[in-house]
């Protein structure tokens, strides 16, 4: 079965570009979750949607970042302007219902010159 | 006071030792317990689940502590492939939503 598959892998761009993260989650599970993983910061939540709508996203940095999750298959991160303090991993992953683990994807690992 | 903690380590132990992590929780609401297991520049990848009565599997026990709020983790008998950061995780209280540890670092010496 396949996992959460995230897309690109590894994306290096200049301050100021807009960047855009993608996954598709795990099929038949319910909530998706987007990480940033930093060595100061460890592994930080940005965004939870449960069926497909934005649960919390306390966690989001500020106004340059958005996300959604237009359909059960598929999400989106994005970042405009991104900033060279974005630099991270961000990590993708689903479970299937409440209190359950989550499965993550490969990550993208994002560098802003 | 942080959700959860952990000791970063890291710990540096021979083949064959035995290695325990604890890992402390500050929410008493908090439900479901997990190990993550994260190689280096890999994604967390579940290790196993933490039930209120210990549970085990192969090399690897759990352990669950409600009064103090923390949960452990035992390693016996150390292989070199065991070197990763296991994190501990927590969730919320409510919802679908955890808390991830920052992690403790193993490293296995032959």
């Amino acid at each position: 079965d396949a996992g959460v598959i995230q897309s690109p892998r590894h994306e290096v761009t200049e301050m100021g570009q807009e960047v855009t993260l993608r996954c598709k989650p795990i099929s038949g599970h319910n909530s998706l979750f987007w990480y940033r993983q930093t060595m100061m910061r460890g592994l930080e939540l940005l965004i939870y949607f449960n069926n497909n709508v934005p649960i919390d996203d306390s966690g989001m940095p500020e106004d340059r970042f958005s996300a959604k999750m237009p359909n059960a298959s598929f999400s989106t991160l994005k970042i405009q302007p991104s900033e060279p303090r974005d630099s991270a991993v961000y990590f993708c992953a689903s479970s299937l219902v409440d209190n359950q683990p989550q499965h993550f994807g490969d990550g993208t690992r994002l560098s802003i010159l | 006071r942080k959700e959860v903690e952990q000791d970063p380590g890291p710990f540096n132990v021979p083949e064959g030792a035995t290695v325990a992590f604890n890992c402390t929780y500050s929410n008493s609401a908090s439900q479901s317990f997990f190990w993550y297991r994260q190689d280096c520049r890999k994604e967390p990848k579940l290790l196993m689940s933490v039930y209120s009565s210990g549970n085990e599997d192969g090399r690897f026990t759990a352990q669950l502590n409600r009064a103090s709020q923390y949960i452990s983790l035992l390693i016996r008998d150390s292989k070199l492939s065991d070197s990763a950061t296991y994190l501990c995780v927590v969730n919320k209280g409510t919802g679908n939503q955890f808390y991830f540890g920052t992690g403790t670092s193993l490293t296995v010496i032959p």
